[in-house]
Formats: structure tokens, sequence, C-alpha cells
């Protein structure tokens, strides 16, 4: 079936840099994208959305970029703070469906 | 305003047994989902409420569950003679007419993490 990955399961960054999450979607019907933060013990906060229309959005310290000819969706979080250590999904929409990967954890060193 | 609210956060249960997990979304969502998440893995959709229509149970992994919503209120998802695959973190989520968006996000609850021995 269609479904949506990521590339890498974890990430470990050093506080202060930048971090690029990338996801990898396979069903081209999709037109509407979600990333999600979950902190252990909690369900999952919508970060940011983007639709098919675009390609590239921004929000207060996170950007996400889609490129639709490789069906790739990444997350960039500019200077990475202890806060933002997490798992990471992102997510598609068809219909009234979202379908998650596995997710990307993110460590943030000090 | 609160949010989505599950209960019991946790549970355990022998094996064999029925469970009951509660989800109470936010006031005037009538959009209502049920995901399910193993350990170290993604969502998995289970069923999906909108308002009066048929529900959606086409992610719902057997006969053993079920799901019930009164209005647009309170939801149970029930699950009969649980087995150890049933172990997860079950969560719901709740959002406006017209489901996913910035304008009207997916709100999700804490979960219910479940243990079947």
């Amino acid at each position: 079936g269609e479904s949506v990955g990521l590339h890498l399961p974890t990430l470990s960054v050093q506080e202060g840099d930048n971090s690029i999450i990338n996801c990898a979607y396979s069903n081209s019907a999709s037109d509407y994208f979600i990333w999600y933060k979950q902190e252990s013990g909690k369900g999952p906060q919508f970060i940011i959305d983007i639709r098919s229309n675009m390609d590239k959005r921004q929000g207060q310290r996170v950007t996400v970029l889609l490129n639709k000819t490789v069906k790739h969706l990444s997350l960039q979080i500019a200077a990475t703070q202890p806060g933002d250590s997490a798992v990471y999904f992102c997510a598609e929409i068809a219909f009234y469906k979202l379908s998650f990967g596995a997710g990307t954890t993110v460590t943030v060193r000090a | 305003g609160a949010g989505v609210s599950q209960s019991p956060s946790n549970k355990v249960t022998e094996k064999g047994k029925d469970v009951e997990l509660r989800c109470d979304p936010i006031s005037g969502h009538t959009a209502l989902y049920w995901y399910r998440q193993r350990l170290g893995q993604g969502l998995e959709f289970l069923i999906y409420f909108q308002g009066n229509s048929a529900p959606d149970k086409s992610g719902l992994p057997s006969d053993r569950f079920s799901a019930e919503r009164t209005g647009e209120s309170v939801s149970t998802l029930t699950i009969q003679r649980t087995q150890q695959e049933d172990s997860a973190v079950y969560l719901c989520a709740s959002s406006q007419p017209g489901g996913q968006g910035s304008n009207s996000p997916l709100h999700f609850g804490n979960g219910t993490r479940l243990t079947v021995t």
C-alpha cells in the first residue's frame, strides 16, 4: 500500500544549530501535508502544514519544503533548542485521513 | 478551554478481557478520529466520525474492535477479548468540520496506554 515514511529514525543536533528532518511520501494523490511533534507521553502536536500547490512555507523557527517531483517533504528547525527534542512525524492527507510515517527522534545536545 | 481528554491514561488488562477507552473531544468539534500507536511506530488510523454521517471503520484491525460516538460528544473505543498484540497507545483526535489544516488543525489527546498481559 501507499505510505508515508521518513529517511532517518534518529537525529542528533547541537543546540543552536539548524535541524533538517526529511520525509518521503508515495501517494501522489495527497494534496496536503502536516508536520507533527510528539513529546514523551503526549499526543502529537501540530507544527506546520503545506498544501501541494506550494513548495515552501515558513512559521516561527520552522520551514517546511515540499518537492512534489521526488515526493519529498522536509522540516527545517532554526536554532534548535532543548525543547525541540521530540519525535517528529510527517503526515499526508487524502480526503480526511492522515497517514503517518514512523517518525524521526530528534535529540538536542547541550 | 480544555483540550481532547482521554481516559484512562493507562490500562493494564489480562489477555481475553474486554476494555473500553473513552475520548472527550473539544466542544464544537464534529470530526473525531481514533489512532493506534505501537511502540516506536507511527500512527495507525482506526476509525473516523463526522457529525451524523456513517463512520469510516476501514482502519479497525478486526471485529474485536468497535467504536461508538454519541452525537458530537464522547466516543468510546471497545476492544473485546484483548490480545497481547493490542498493546499500544490509543490516541483520539478531534477537529472542526472540514478536517485538517492550520485553520482547523487536528487536536490530539494524550492517549491511553494499553498493556495486555
